[in-house]
């Protein structure tokens, strides 16, 4: 299995709303990863995992609170967004390297959540 | 700051053509150099390369690292209708790739 799986594909909420993004993959990788990306604009770092414990958070807002529940799984929870939240939310996992070092193994993507803030 | 930029921002091409796809990269810690291909949802994987000078062919698809001028291009020969895409090159380092903006792609029949 080379698939990553995320749920829901699309999800449109209002600001005061609560929400999960779920991410998961059976490929063994042990490090995981949330992507944004707005139209027409690459992919942005936002959280990466590894061995199940936060190991990056790219300055990323409160209101986006990661949680990796086990090696498989990631969840995106979302609170109080914001209009400009609206984006394509990517999931990725990867082995992890050598001495534990991440990400300059392949990254294999899920399908994305496409996310819109009201 | 590390960064990635890419040339041309967009191409349109005729099917058969031959196009080279640009990346330049100042990415501290640099340990790969990925390239990816995005039509309407995720990235798939095309490339990684890690050392200079090594080509790196798939079908009709190449792509070559030079990490003394820190770039690399990817090649597609006898383009079709389907390579139509984003082409997005990555820096892999320590902890984290760094997207370039990407490569738009229109190859018309």
């Amino acid at each position: 299995d080379t698939e990553v799986t995320q749920t829901p594909k699309h999800l449109v909420m209002g600001m005061t709303n609560k929400k999960s993004l779920k991410c998961e993959q059976h490929m063994g990788h042990r490090a995981m990863y949330w992507y944004k990306q707005k139209a027409k604009k690459p992919p942005e770092l936002m959280f990466v995992y590894s061995y199940e414990k936060l190991s990056i958070n790219e300055s990323v807002p409160s209101r986006f609170s990661p949680e990796c529940p086990n090696s498989s799984l990631l969840n995106l929870h979302l609170h109080a967004l914001q209009p400009e939240d609206s984006a394509l939310y990517l999931c990725a996992s990867s082995q992890v390297g050598l001495a534990g070092r991440l990400t300059y193994n392949e990254q294999f993507f899920g399908p994305g959540t496409r996310l819109t803030v009201l | 700051e590390d960064k990635v930029v890419q040339s041309p921002l967009s191409l349109v091409v005729h099917e058969g053509d031959t196009v080279t796809l640009n990346c330049s990269y100042e990415v501290t810690n640099f340990r790969s150099l990925l390239w990816y291909k995005q039509e309407k949802k995720a990235p798939t994987f095309l490339f990684m390369l890690t050392s200079s000078g090594i080509e790196k062919k798939s079908g009709r698809l190449s792509s070559i690292l030079d990490k003394k001028e820190l770039f690399s291009i990817l090649n597609i020969t006898a383009t079709q209708t389907g390579d139509s895409a984003v082409y997005l090159c990555a820096g892999g380092a320590t902890n984290k790739l760094i997207f370039g903006t990407g490569t738009l792609l229109a190859v018309q029949p």
